[in-house]
């Protein structure tokens, strides 16, 4: 079965730079997640889309943005990175009708020197 | 937004049942109960979800109390590829999104 598919798996980027992390959710699933995990720290959730438009914003900085496009990826962008943005990004994708769990990808794991 | 309390760590023994509970004493009638789990670095993983029913699938067992106010999490048998970190999370929603708030979990190590 297709899973949630995120690119890249590892980035290394310097202080200030920029960075572009994309997220290909499930087919036919409306909803995509993203969530933030510094080393050692749980999940932190950062935004959410339904349907291409926001639906909700968690602790996400100002410096971060992201959007959904018409096919459905989405791409969450970091610019002026810092130091502790170092952490495992992942993406999840979901249908909000109805009860099914979120199905989350491997991950995309950003290092900031 | 209902709140979840789990103990921070917990072991059993290859092959016997490894019961993890939950307590969610602030939770709402129409709200779920949720539990993923996440292996060392991976992403979280579905488990299982409940409302008031005990729930039952190929992977665990979810026992909810008829108050709603705890749950229990069951792996019947539990095997060394059960290690990891367990969140029992309630499902909050909100308009058309229906995020999942991560808890701190607890650290399932399966012993030999």
């Amino acid at each position: 079965a297709a899973g949630v598919i995120q690119s890249p798996r590892h980035l290394i980027k310097e202080k200030r730079e920029t960075a572009t992390l994309k997220c290909y959710p499930i087919p036919r699933h409306d909803t995509v997640y993203w969530y933030q995990q510094g080393p050692g720290q749980d999940p932190q959730f950062l935004i959410s889309f339904y349907e291409k438009m926001q639906s909700d914003k968690g602790s996400i900085p100002d410096r971060f943005s992201a959007q959904q496009f018409s096919d459905y990826h989405s791409e969450l962008n970091m610019s002026s990175l810092e130091l502790g943005d170092s952490a495992l990004y992942f993406c999840a994708s979901s249908l909000v009708k109805g009860h099914y769990g979120y199905t989350f990808g491997s991950g995309t794991r950003l290092t900031v020197v | 937004d209902a709140k979840t309390t789990q103990p921070t760590s917990m072991d059993c023994a290859e092959g016997r049942a490894a019961n993890l509970p939950c307590n969610h004493s602030t939770i709402s009638g129409n709200e779920y109960v949720y539990w993923y789990r996440q292996i060392h670095s991976q992403g979280p993983q579905y488990i299982i979800h409940g409302l008031k029913n005990n729930e039952t699938n190929e992977m665990a067992s979810l026992i909810i109390t008829e108050d709603r106010k705890s749950s229990t999490l069951i792996l019947p048998h539990a095997t060394l590829r059960d290690t990891a970190v367990y969140y029992c999370i309630v499902r909050v929603s909100r308009d058309s999104s229906y995020k999942l708030i991560f808890g701190s979990g607890t650290r399932l190590l399966v012993r030999p």
